[in-house]
């Protein structure tokens, strides 16, 4: 988990409210992406960028918004929080993608009640 | 289509026997990452081994190993001589591209004294 922070690590939120789970990393990873993980399901994807400026939908997109204005900085926006989005998030981060360590932070676990 | 399958949702031994840890995958790529990552009850991923399709050496570390055999799509992983600290759930992933990882849904290995 060098280096990838997440924040905050718990979080309960109310149906409708938005907040933004924040992610940085301090070692000029290009690549950077949004995971969650729910049980029974393993993580998956929802966005990810492989630069600044660059961002692309990962497999669970809907109902999330991210940007990436700087390389270190990679927000994940919840819009209208839902029950449906209770789960726990992760950030991952990596220098060339998979064909290096591509390393996480130590997860955010939300409630939306 | 990318898919990882890890079909031993749990496992439990009791301490100094082995187990091996199946996963198979799913890719049309030659090109291609796997991953394992470990889970521990503390909720943290832990990155245990990265290795690319065109290495199919078999790899050990410690007590653990990996078995990689492109021939069957498999890349399994043993604990040699368990400990009650290697209870955890363990993750299996493929990447074919960026830091777009696809996971498995996991296997909770359970470790008794």
């Amino acid at each position: 988990n060098a280096g990838v922070t997440q924040t905050p690590k718990f979080q309960v939120l109310k149906t409708g409210q938005s907040m933004t789970l924040q992610c940085a990393q301090d070692m000029n990873h290009e690549y950077m992406s949004w995971y969650r993980q729910d049980p029974g399901m393993g993580l998956r994807l929802i966005h990810y960028s492989v630069g600044a400026g660059i961002t692309d939908q990962g497999e669970v997109p809907n109902g999330y918004n991210v940007s990436r204005s700087t390389t270190e900085d990679f927000p994940l926006r919840l819009l209208s929080a839902a029950p449906s989005q209770t789960s726990v998030y992760f950030c991952a981060s990596s220098s060339q993608g998979a064909r290096n360590t591509i390393y996480f932070g130590e997860g955010s676990w939300l409630t939306v009640v | 289509a990318q898919k990882v399958t890890q079909a031993q949702t749990e496992i439990s031994v009791v301490e100094k026997e082995d187990v091996t840890l199946d996963c198979v995958y799913e890719t049309r790529d030659t090109t291609y990452y796997l991953f394992w990552y470990k889970q521990p009850p503390s909720g943290e991923l832990v990155f245990l081994i990265r290795r690319n399709s065109f290495d199919e050496q078999n790899e050990i570390s410690g007590r653990y190993s990996w078995n990689f055999q492109k021939s069957t799509s498999s890349f399994n992983f043993t604990i040699t001589a368990s400990q009650v600290v290697d209870s955890a759930v363990y993750f299996c992933a493929l990447s074919e591209e960026a830091d777009k990882l696809i996971f498995g849904t996991g296997t909770r290995l359970q470790v008794f004294p």
